[in-house]
């Protein structure tokens, strides 16, 4: 099955752009997903299918894919960001789901 | 939408629980469902999948053959039996609701389940 690698930790001053990305091998097509997980919380969707916001999501919180790399890019970070960011992927072949192993976003 | 799993607790190695997660604000009976767990300190691990009738079930190969998933429609309950634990199984377990595309809409607050002599 496939692997999905993340850097393990980011940091960035409020106000500023922060970029997690989410990597791996054979996977140029495929649709990331990402999770915000709050400390004692369960995890939140904030961005579906590379670049898709649900409901409720600011619109600072953004994603994109290009080749085989998928980029969760947040927007004048705020204190209340600070958090693990999961990326994930379907692999359609096997009907399982795959977790990068999440970034921690510090925010200065 | 609300999902509330139960039956965590503290086990020793080798035995058995079945996990429970009640759902209720959205049509329980047409959507697939899936368990998640994640270790203290580690990350998020997909554990298994169920249809929305029950007729596809699928794991991921660290629990295969020791975990069982299971629905009730008429009680809007999903069950994960959980067989043959190690410490490797200590973590707490997550049940949520499919979404389209292959991720997940909605979680729950989670269940602790420790295992330990």
């Amino acid at each position: 099955s496939h692997v999905v690698t993340q850097a393990h930790s980011v940091s960035v001053a409020p106000g500023q752009t922060a970029r997690i990305t989410c990597g791996g091998d054979s996977i140029g097509n495929i649709a990331f997903h990402w999770f915000q997980q709050r400390p004692g919380q369960a995890p939140l969707l904030v961005i579906s299918n590379n670049s898709d916001r649900p409901s409720g999501i600011p619109e600072r919180f953004s994603g994109s894919n290009s080749g085989n790399t998928a980029t969760l890019t947040i927007s004048r970070v705020e204190a209340g960001d600070e958090a693990d960011y999961y990326c994930q992927i379907w692999d359609a072949i096997s009907d399982h789901r795959v977790f990068g192993g999440g970034t921690k976003l510090t925010v200065l | 939408v609300q999902l509330v799993e139960s039956g965590g607790g503290v086990v020793q190695p080798g035995r058995s629980l079945r996990l429970s997660c009640a759902a209720s604000g959205f049509t329980f009976s047409t959507s697939a469902m899936h368990w998640i767990r994640q270790a203290p300190g580690k990350g998020l691990e997909w554990v298994s999948l169920i249809s929305y009738d029950g007729t596809n079930r699928d794991y991921a190969d660290s629990v295969k053959g020791r975990f069982t998933i299971s629905r009730d429609n008429s009680k809007k309950t999903l069950y994960l039996q959980v067989s043959s634990l190690s410490a490797e199984d200590t973590a707490m377990y997550y049940c949520a609701t499919d979404r389209e595309g292959g991720s997940f809409d909605f979680w729950g607050q989670g269940t602790l389940v420790t295992v330990s002599s």
